[in-house]
Protein backbone atom coordinates (compact mmCIF):
# COMPACT_ATOMS: atom_id res chain seq x y z
CA UNK A 1 0.00 0.00 0.00
CA UNK A 2 1.37 3.37 -1.28
CA UNK A 3 -0.55 5.32 1.19
CA UNK A 4 -1.96 7.24 -2.01
CA UNK A 5 -5.57 6.72 -2.33
CA UNK A 6 -8.33 6.89 -5.26
CA UNK A 7 -11.66 7.25 -5.47
CA UNK A 8 -14.03 5.71 -7.23
CA UNK A 9 -11.92 2.54 -8.23
CA UNK A 10 -14.40 2.06 -11.16
CA UNK A 11 -16.13 4.18 -12.90
CA UNK A 12 -18.68 3.36 -15.74
CA UNK A 13 -20.53 6.38 -17.55
CA UNK A 14 -22.09 7.96 -21.08
CA UNK A 15 -20.19 9.88 -23.79
CA UNK A 16 -20.89 13.27 -23.31
CA UNK A 17 -20.63 13.51 -19.37
CA UNK A 18 -18.74 14.62 -16.79
CA UNK A 19 -17.26 12.99 -13.93
CA UNK A 20 -14.81 13.92 -11.18
CA UNK A 21 -11.77 11.56 -10.21
CA UNK A 22 -10.78 12.52 -6.35
CA UNK A 23 -6.72 11.54 -4.76
CA UNK A 24 -5.81 11.73 -1.62
CA UNK A 25 -1.81 11.97 -1.35
CA UNK A 26 0.43 10.33 0.89
CA UNK A 27 0.75 12.06 4.28
CA UNK A 28 3.15 14.82 3.89
CA UNK A 29 3.22 14.87 0.41
CA UNK A 30 2.94 18.08 -1.02
CA UNK A 31 2.73 17.33 -4.99
CA UNK A 32 0.29 15.47 -6.77
CA UNK A 33 0.30 13.95 -10.02
CA UNK A 34 -2.25 12.67 -12.83
CA UNK A 35 -1.29 10.04 -15.25
CA UNK A 36 -3.59 8.09 -17.91
CA UNK A 37 -2.79 4.97 -18.90
CA UNK A 38 -4.29 3.39 -22.21
CA UNK A 39 -3.47 0.93 -24.65
CA UNK A 40 -2.68 3.44 -27.26
CA UNK A 41 -0.73 5.99 -25.40
CA UNK A 42 0.43 4.27 -22.53
CA UNK A 43 1.58 5.57 -19.56
CA UNK A 44 0.84 9.91 -20.37
CA UNK A 45 1.73 12.53 -17.53
CA UNK A 46 -1.21 15.09 -17.70
CA UNK A 47 -0.93 17.47 -14.66
CA UNK A 48 1.72 18.21 -11.69
CA UNK A 49 0.07 20.57 -8.61
CA UNK A 50 2.29 21.71 -5.56
CA UNK A 51 0.94 22.76 -2.60
CA UNK A 52 -2.82 24.48 -4.26
CA UNK A 53 -0.65 25.56 -7.13
CA UNK A 54 -0.18 24.20 -10.61
CA UNK A 55 3.21 23.27 -11.67
CA UNK A 56 3.59 21.29 -14.80
CA UNK A 57 1.11 20.26 -17.26
CA UNK A 58 1.44 18.00 -19.70
CA UNK A 59 -0.68 16.42 -22.51
CA UNK A 60 -3.73 17.35 -20.63
CA UNK A 61 -6.50 18.16 -22.87
CA UNK A 62 -8.54 21.00 -22.85
CA UNK A 63 -11.73 19.34 -21.78
CA UNK A 64 -9.70 17.83 -18.93
CA UNK A 65 -9.10 20.05 -15.65
CA UNK A 66 -8.00 20.10 -11.83
CA UNK A 67 -7.29 20.99 -8.84
CA UNK A 68 -5.16 20.67 -5.55
CA UNK A 69 -7.24 21.73 -2.18
CA UNK A 70 -5.66 23.13 0.79
CA UNK A 71 -6.24 20.30 2.34
CA UNK A 72 -3.53 18.57 -0.50
CA UNK A 73 -6.31 16.39 -2.06
CA UNK A 74 -6.73 16.83 -6.02
CA UNK A 75 -9.84 16.42 -8.26
CA UNK A 76 -9.46 15.41 -11.95
CA UNK A 77 -12.33 16.83 -13.66
CA UNK A 78 -13.33 15.07 -17.40
CA UNK A 79 -15.89 16.47 -19.03
CA UNK A 80 -17.71 15.92 -22.55
CA UNK A 81 -16.46 12.58 -22.47
CA UNK A 82 -15.29 10.54 -25.35
CA UNK A 83 -15.01 7.14 -26.11
CA UNK A 84 -11.45 7.24 -26.37
CA UNK A 85 -11.02 8.49 -23.15
CA UNK A 86 -11.57 5.55 -21.55
CA UNK A 87 -8.68 4.32 -19.54
CA UNK A 88 -6.72 4.00 -15.91
CA UNK A 89 -6.19 7.11 -14.63
CA UNK A 90 -3.73 7.48 -12.05
CA UNK A 91 -2.98 9.34 -9.06
CA UNK A 92 0.51 9.85 -7.38
CA UNK A 93 1.74 11.92 -5.01
CA UNK A 94 5.77 13.29 -3.92
CA UNK A 95 7.17 15.79 -1.41
CA UNK A 96 8.21 17.92 0.10
CA UNK A 97 9.79 20.05 -2.80
CA UNK A 98 7.61 18.37 -5.95
CA UNK A 99 11.28 18.30 -7.62
CA UNK A 100 12.83 15.57 -10.17
CA UNK A 101 14.44 14.09 -7.45
CA UNK A 102 11.76 13.04 -5.37
CA UNK A 103 9.66 9.56 -5.64
CA UNK A 104 6.43 9.76 -6.90
CA UNK A 105 4.04 6.52 -4.91
CA UNK A 106 1.23 6.04 -6.85
CA UNK A 107 -2.42 5.19 -6.09
CA UNK A 108 -4.25 2.37 -7.00
CA UNK A 109 -5.74 3.93 -10.15
CA UNK A 110 -9.22 4.51 -11.35
CA UNK A 111 -10.37 2.69 -14.16
CA UNK A 112 -12.91 4.61 -16.39
CA UNK A 113 -14.79 3.17 -19.05
CA UNK A 114 -17.09 5.60 -21.59
CA UNK A 115 -19.78 3.78 -23.60
CA UNK B 1 13.90 14.81 -26.17
CA UNK B 2 12.76 12.91 -23.22
CA UNK B 3 12.90 9.16 -24.99
CA UNK B 4 12.15 5.78 -22.82
CA UNK B 5 12.85 2.68 -25.00
CA UNK B 6 11.57 -0.60 -23.74
CA UNK B 7 12.15 -3.18 -26.63
CA UNK B 8 11.28 -6.28 -25.19
CA UNK B 9 7.44 -6.48 -25.33
CA UNK B 10 6.95 -9.56 -23.36
CA UNK B 11 9.00 -12.20 -22.16
CA UNK B 12 8.47 -15.88 -21.39
CA UNK B 13 10.32 -17.56 -18.66
CA UNK B 14 10.25 -20.54 -16.04
CA UNK B 15 10.26 -20.27 -12.81
CA UNK B 16 13.69 -20.03 -11.21
CA UNK B 17 15.40 -18.71 -14.39
CA UNK B 18 17.19 -15.50 -14.63
CA UNK B 19 15.60 -12.63 -16.48
CA UNK B 20 16.90 -9.37 -17.52
CA UNK B 21 14.19 -6.21 -18.35
CA UNK B 22 15.90 -3.72 -20.71
CA UNK B 23 15.68 -0.20 -20.55
CA UNK B 24 17.44 2.34 -23.17
CA UNK B 25 16.78 6.34 -22.28
CA UNK B 26 17.85 9.70 -24.15
CA UNK B 27 18.27 13.02 -22.32
CA UNK B 28 20.27 16.04 -23.00
CA UNK B 29 20.50 16.92 -19.49
CA UNK B 30 23.10 16.07 -17.33
CA UNK B 31 21.26 15.65 -14.53
CA UNK B 32 17.83 13.21 -14.55
CA UNK B 33 16.52 10.36 -12.81
CA UNK B 34 15.57 6.83 -13.89
CA UNK B 35 13.30 4.22 -12.02
CA UNK B 36 11.67 1.21 -12.55
CA UNK B 37 7.72 0.26 -11.23
CA UNK B 38 5.71 -3.26 -11.48
CA UNK B 39 2.70 -3.11 -12.14
CA UNK B 40 1.27 -6.70 -11.36
CA UNK B 41 -2.58 -7.91 -12.35
CA UNK B 42 -4.16 -6.05 -9.73
CA UNK B 43 -3.34 -2.71 -11.63
CA UNK B 44 -1.57 -0.66 -9.00
CA UNK B 45 1.99 0.86 -9.77
CA UNK B 46 4.59 -0.34 -7.50
CA UNK B 47 7.86 1.66 -7.26
CA UNK B 48 10.88 -0.44 -7.31
CA UNK B 49 13.98 1.86 -7.71
CA UNK B 50 15.31 5.39 -8.44
CA UNK B 51 18.64 6.13 -9.83
CA UNK B 52 20.06 9.26 -10.27
CA UNK B 53 22.32 10.29 -13.07
CA UNK B 54 25.44 10.63 -10.83
CA UNK B 55 25.40 7.57 -9.15
CA UNK B 56 26.31 4.66 -11.73
CA UNK B 57 26.58 2.33 -9.02
CA UNK B 58 24.92 -0.99 -9.51
CA UNK B 59 22.04 -2.07 -6.51
CA UNK B 60 21.37 -5.23 -5.88
CA UNK B 61 17.90 -5.86 -2.98
CA UNK B 62 17.28 -9.58 -2.72
CA UNK B 63 16.54 -10.71 -6.20
CA UNK B 64 16.00 -7.76 -7.87
CA UNK B 65 19.71 -5.58 -9.45
CA UNK B 66 19.94 -3.47 -11.49
CA UNK B 67 22.66 -2.42 -14.06
CA UNK B 68 23.27 1.67 -14.90
CA UNK B 69 25.45 2.24 -17.78
CA UNK B 70 25.48 5.79 -18.90
CA UNK B 71 27.86 5.14 -21.84
CA UNK B 72 25.30 3.04 -23.36
CA UNK B 73 22.53 5.20 -21.88
CA UNK B 74 20.44 2.06 -20.46
CA UNK B 75 19.37 1.08 -16.97
CA UNK B 76 18.70 -2.32 -16.84
CA UNK B 77 16.51 -4.55 -14.34
CA UNK B 78 17.47 -8.22 -13.50
CA UNK B 79 15.26 -10.93 -11.52
CA UNK B 80 17.55 -13.73 -10.10
CA UNK B 81 15.63 -16.92 -9.89
CA UNK B 82 12.51 -15.74 -11.09
CA UNK B 83 9.19 -16.84 -9.27
CA UNK B 84 5.37 -16.89 -10.68
CA UNK B 85 4.37 -13.83 -8.32
CA UNK B 86 7.13 -11.34 -10.23
CA UNK B 87 4.69 -12.02 -13.51
CA UNK B 88 3.96 -8.17 -14.11
CA UNK B 89 4.31 -4.91 -16.39
CA UNK B 90 7.74 -3.44 -15.87
CA UNK B 91 8.20 0.13 -16.75
CA UNK B 92 11.39 2.27 -16.70
CA UNK B 93 10.84 5.64 -16.73
CA UNK B 94 12.86 8.83 -16.63
CA UNK B 95 12.46 12.12 -15.18
CA UNK B 96 14.80 15.59 -15.96
CA UNK B 97 15.80 17.99 -14.37
CA UNK B 98 14.92 20.59 -17.26
CA UNK B 99 10.98 18.92 -17.22
CA UNK B 100 10.72 19.09 -13.70
CA UNK B 101 9.33 15.42 -11.68
CA UNK B 102 7.09 14.62 -14.79
CA UNK B 103 7.63 11.10 -15.44
CA UNK B 104 8.22 9.94 -19.01
CA UNK B 105 7.86 6.23 -19.00
CA UNK B 106 8.36 3.40 -21.31
CA UNK B 107 5.98 1.25 -23.38
CA UNK B 108 6.92 -1.66 -20.48
CA UNK B 109 7.78 -5.30 -20.72
CA UNK B 110 5.28 -8.07 -20.25
CA UNK B 111 7.41 -10.63 -17.79
CA UNK B 112 5.25 -14.10 -17.47
CA UNK B 113 6.79 -16.94 -15.18
CA UNK B 114 5.65 -19.73 -15.56
CA UNK B 115 5.55 -22.64 -13.34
Amino acid sequence: DSGVTQTPKHLITATGQRVTLRCSPRSGDLSVYWYQQSLDQGLQFLIQYYNGEERAKGNILERFSAQQFPDLHSELNLSSLELGDSALYFCASSGPTGGEQETQYFGPGTRLLVL
Amino acid sequence: AQKVTQAQTEISVVEKEDVTLDCVYETRDTTYYLFWYKQPPSGELVFLIRRNSFDEQNEISGRYSWNFQKSTSSFNFTITASQVVDSAVYFCALSEEEYGNKLVFGAGTILRVKS
